[in-house]
């Protein structure tokens, strides 16, 4: 399996569940993205890696918790979350951090939908 | 803060037509400019990088051009076609790793 794959694609969860979204890259690349994208909204950075190690966190409440345990992986653990968390959680990976000529490889999504 | 724009919100026009989308952003202390294009549903696909020493990018028939001075992109979409119908977004990286991404443009090309 080539690119970046995103398991599930789609999750219905209640306020009081425990879920994760699971991220895989097969590009070989070093760095790592969550983002979030809810409706009419742009884009949300939420968390990047670097080489295992977290170098952005945008402000994201402590109910959605990321885990990156090798540079292939990256995890998004979810708890307590609220019917606003609902939206389309898209996974990226580049090759490195640095760079101005990086781009950014972009997985299917998981459809998350909280009630 | 880096904010992104892009106009129009939608746009639908019939095939063959040539047409350009836009994107401004207010802080021209940028890394890249990237344009991407989204299926509904789906995940984002990357059409065109600018690096910000660059002025503009070519693939097939598209064309993205970068004035950093004026905060102002392009993309230019030569001979629509039905399949060129998506959502186009405009990111723009302040620094490595960090990119602002605009609302996007969904364009629509009827046959």
């Amino acid at each position: 399996e080539t690119g970046v794959t995103q398991t599930p694609r789609h999750l219905v969860m209640g306020m009081t569940n425990k879920k994760s979204l699971k991220c895989e890259q097969h590009l070989g690349h070093n760095a790592m993205y969550w983002y979030k994208q809810s409706a009419k909204k742009p884009l949300e950075l939420m968390f990047v890696y670097s080489l295992e190690e977290r170098v952005e966190n945008n402000s994201v409440p402590s109910r959605f918790s990321p885990e990156c345990p090798n540079s292939s992986h990256l995890f998004l653990h979810l708890h307590t979350l609220q019917p606003e968390d609902s939206a389309l959680y898209l996974c990226a990976s580049s090759q490195v951090l640095a760079g101005p000529q990086e781009t950014q490889y972009f997985g299917p999504g998981t459809r998350l939908l909280v009630l | 803060k880096q904010e992104v724009t892009q106009i129009p919100a939608a746009l639908s026009v019939p095939e063959g037509e040539n047409l350009v989308l836009n994107c401004s952003f207010t802080d021209s202390a940028i890394y890249n400019l990237q344009w991407f294009r989204q299926d509904p549903g789906k995940g984002l696909t990357s059409l065109l990088l600018i690096q910000s020493s660059q002025r503009e990018q070519t693939s097939g028939r598209l064309n993205a051009s970068l004035d950093k001075s004026s905060g102002r992109s392009t993309l230019y979409i030569a001979a629509s076609q039905p399949g060129d119908s998506a959502t186009y977004l405009c990111a723009v990286a302040s620094h490595a790793g960090k990119s602002t991404f605009g609302d996007g443009t969904t364009l629509t090309v009827k046959p």
